[in-house]
């Protein structure tokens, strides 16, 4: 069935660092995906979005890349941050209905 | 200033108990959903309402029963709590039912079934 996965369960970095993480995802038919960051304790929050019309996008110190012919999908962090500890989720949606389809989640840790 | 709030945000009971999780957004937005997440971080979607009406209702057990009383609330009433119901629900809205909205989640509400 469809799936959306990430390649590392855990990926450590030190602090001023770009960090990258990635997600495969395996429906074709995805037209939108939305990169989520969770804090322990605390529900996911908003990073970036891209459109399937869209290779790149980028936000405040972060960058979306979406690679449609390989179906992946990755999202850069310049000069991680301790704050930037977290959880990452990329989603994923067909535009059908409402329906987000995550995947598996990376954490990232950052190394002072 | 909470844009979604969710109450409790811990919730510890015995199986076979009736417990209801409540959920309030304040960003006029038409759409509201649940969310399960696992031990291992793993969220799947339960139900999804747009302006009171049920529009997603993935494969949950009928144990499980959303309530929305308007749109800015949507409730889940869980009987007979299992054991494999222990999990954290989260929350969430967005501005519209259509595919490719951000949706703002709530901080969650923790589900212990002893």
């Amino acid at each position: 069935g469809e799936s959306v996965g990430l390649h590392l369960p855990t990926l450590s970095v030190q602090e001023g660092d770009n960090s990258i993480i990635n997600c495969a995802y395996s429906n074709s038919a995805s037209d939108y995906f939305i990169w989520y960051k969770q804090e322990s304790g605390k529900g996911p929050q908003f990073i970036i979005d891209i459109r399937s019309n869209m290779d790149k996008r980028q936000g405040q110190r972060v960058t979306v890349l979406l690679n449609k012919t390989v179906k992946h999908l990755s999202l850069q962090i310049a000069a991680t941050q301790p704050g930037d500890s977290a959880v990452y989720f990329c989603a994923e949606n067909t535009g059908t209905a409402s329906k987000l389809t995550f995947g598996t989640g990376t954490r990232l840790q950052v190394t002072l | 200033d909470t844009a979604v709030s969710q109450t409790p945000k811990y919730l510890v009971t015995q199986m076979g108990n009736d417990k209801s999780i409540k959920c309030e957004q304040n960003l006029g937005h038409d759409t509201m959903y649940w969310y399960k997440q696992d031990s291992k971080k793993f969220l799947k979607i339960m139900f999804s309402y747009n302006n009171k009406e049920l529009i997603i209702n993935e494969t949950v057990p009928n144990r499980f029963s959303p309530k929305s009383p308007d749109k800015a609330h949507l409730n889940l009433h869980i009987n007979s709590l299992e054991l494999g119901d222990s999990a954290v629900y989260f929350c969430a809205s967005s501005q519209d039912p259509a595919g490719g909205r951000e949706q703002y989640f709530g901080p969650g509400t923790r589900l212990t079934v002893t």
